[in-house]
């Protein structure tokens, strides 16, 4: 069974310019999360999917970041336009439902340096 | 408020020492669940253990073993006999009904050296 994969794993952009970045979870799962570690400080929750529908963005830093699920399958998450302070890892994890048993498959992140 | 405290930024031991890395996590929830992931300098996260709130048992398997104590609130993660290849940050993480799809809480993490 593949793990979950991340798109691209390292990504240089300037400032002010737009960026994506691609998840594709576990088959199955319906339960995906996007999770970011900027340097030096703990891993954050940013948002969580559970098929197509957004269940919580509470994490997500403003409005300069979008996340969607289209068809459930995989995820993007777009930087537009991109900041300094975005630099980091963005972590994407999935899993099955029912809620509550909840073991998290993370990818392998993409590493995101805006100069 | 921060729910999961590891205290120790950076520990430096040498190989085949034993290594104590400390988890502190704060919940209002009586269900709840801990979890202990690695993230070697290849930087991918690997789960290693989860621990559901209900099962107070420690957990031993090879070189590691977890020790969760409710009375303390501690999930402390043992590694013994350290190998250079458990070189790595460690993160403790808590998971709970507050969290929407139980979303992790993580720690800051523990940077772990492991010198020859």
């Amino acid at each position: 069974e593949a793990g979950v994969t991340q798109f691209p794993s390292h990504s240089v952009i300037e400032k002010g310019q737009t960026v994506t970045l691609r998840c594709d979870p576990i088959s199955g799962h319906d339960n995906l999360y996007w999770y970011r570690r900027v340097m030096g400080k703990e891993i954050k929750f940013l948002l969580h999917f559970v098929k197509e529908s957004k269940q919580d963005e509470s994490g997500m830093p403003n409005n300069r970041f979008l996340a969607e699920r289209t068809g459930g399958t995989y995820s993007t998450l777009k930087v537009q336009p991109a900041e300094l302070e975005d630099s980091g890892v963005y972590f994407c994890a999935s899993s099955h439902f029912p809620e509550g048993v909840n073991e998290q498959y993370f990818g392998p992140g993409t590493r995101l340096t805006v100069t | 408020a921060q729910k999961v405290t590891q205290a120790q930024t950076e520990i430096s031991v040498v190989e085949k020492e034993d290594v104590t890395l400390d988890c502190v996590y704060e919940t209002r929830d009586t269900t709840y669940y801990l979890f202990w992931y690695k993230q070697p300098p290849s930087g991918e996260l690997v789960f290693l253990i989860r621990r559901n709130s209900f099962d107070e048992q420690n957990e031993i398997s090879g070189r590691y073993s977890w020790n969760f104590q409710k009375s303390t609130s501690s999930f402390n993660f043992t590694i013994t006999a350290s190998q250079v290849v458990d070189s790595a940050v460690y993160f403790c993480a808590l998971s709970d009904y507050s969290n929407s799809g139980y979303a992790l809480n993580f720690g800051k993490g523990t940077s772990l050296l492991v010198t020859p």
